[in-house]
């Protein structure tokens, strides 16, 4: 998957504890991310951001909060892990909607919250 | 509220036999269509987007193809190695991407 990456791609979490998910592109996108994906659930969106320094609501976004630090940096955090965010998580990012743009997806972050 | 339905859930075909992959929507203002295919373990890959009814995209035995209210994958003579979970995503004027649930095909040697 070209250019969109995610930092750690394993964790496990204590019930309380808090973490954040990094995640970069290096295709000058202007919208980036971040999903849940749980068996039989598909993806599920959390947050996105359409440009630099604006962020939205998703499907799913109770305990979570974003950051977009820049154009290339897109965080989630966890502010307090529960066993029920036990997830893979996906971060992506797009050129604006218009044809020729497309959006690619990282690898995936498998987070486990015991 | 903007839904997007995928069908069937789950497909066996025997490899060879033709089938096709159905998307239903309902969003207000159309900004894309795509098409992602996903492997167990691995981030969905990018197949194909379309943004006006009636438009078509083709690579090797995969076919996708747009109306106003849905969108077909259509698979040709399909090989084991296109087993995967097949999804699709709709992208409204304000960036959002909504996912259906998938649809997983199996293809049978």
């Amino acid at each position: 998957n070209a250019g969109v990456t995610q930092t750690p791609k394993f964790q496990v979490l204590k019930t309380g504890q808090s973490m954040t998910l990094q995640c970069a592109q290096d295709m000058n996108h202007n919208s980036m991310y971040w999903y849940r994906q749980d068996p039989g659930m598909g993806l599920r969106l959390i947050y996105y951001s359409a440009s630099e320094g604006t962020t939205d609501k998703g499907e799913v976004p109770n305990g979570y909060n974003v950051s977009r630090l820049n154009k290339r940096e897109f965080s989630l955090r966890l502010e307090s892990a529960a066993p029920s965010q036990t997830s893979v998580y996906f971060c992506a990012s797009g050129g604006r909607a218009e044809p020729g743009n497309t959006i690619y997806f990282g690898e995936g972050s498998w987070l486990t919250v015991v | 509220e903007d839904q997007v339905t995928q069908s069937p859930e789950a497909l066996r075909l025997q490899e060879g036999e033709s089938s096709s992959l159905n998307c239903s929507y309902t969003v207000s203002g159309l900004r894309g269509l795509f098409w992602y295919r996903q492997d167990p373990g691995k981030g969905p890959e990018f197949l194909f987007t379309l943004y006006s009814a009636g438009e078509e995209k083709e690579k090797e035995r995969l076919k996708a193809t747009l109306t106003k209210k849905e969108s077909f994958l259509h698979i040709t003579a399909p090989k084991p190695e296109d087993s995967a979970t097949y999804l699709c995503a709709v992208r409204e004027r304000n960036e959002k991407l909504t996912f259906g649930t998938g649809t997983r095909l199996t293809i049978i040697p």
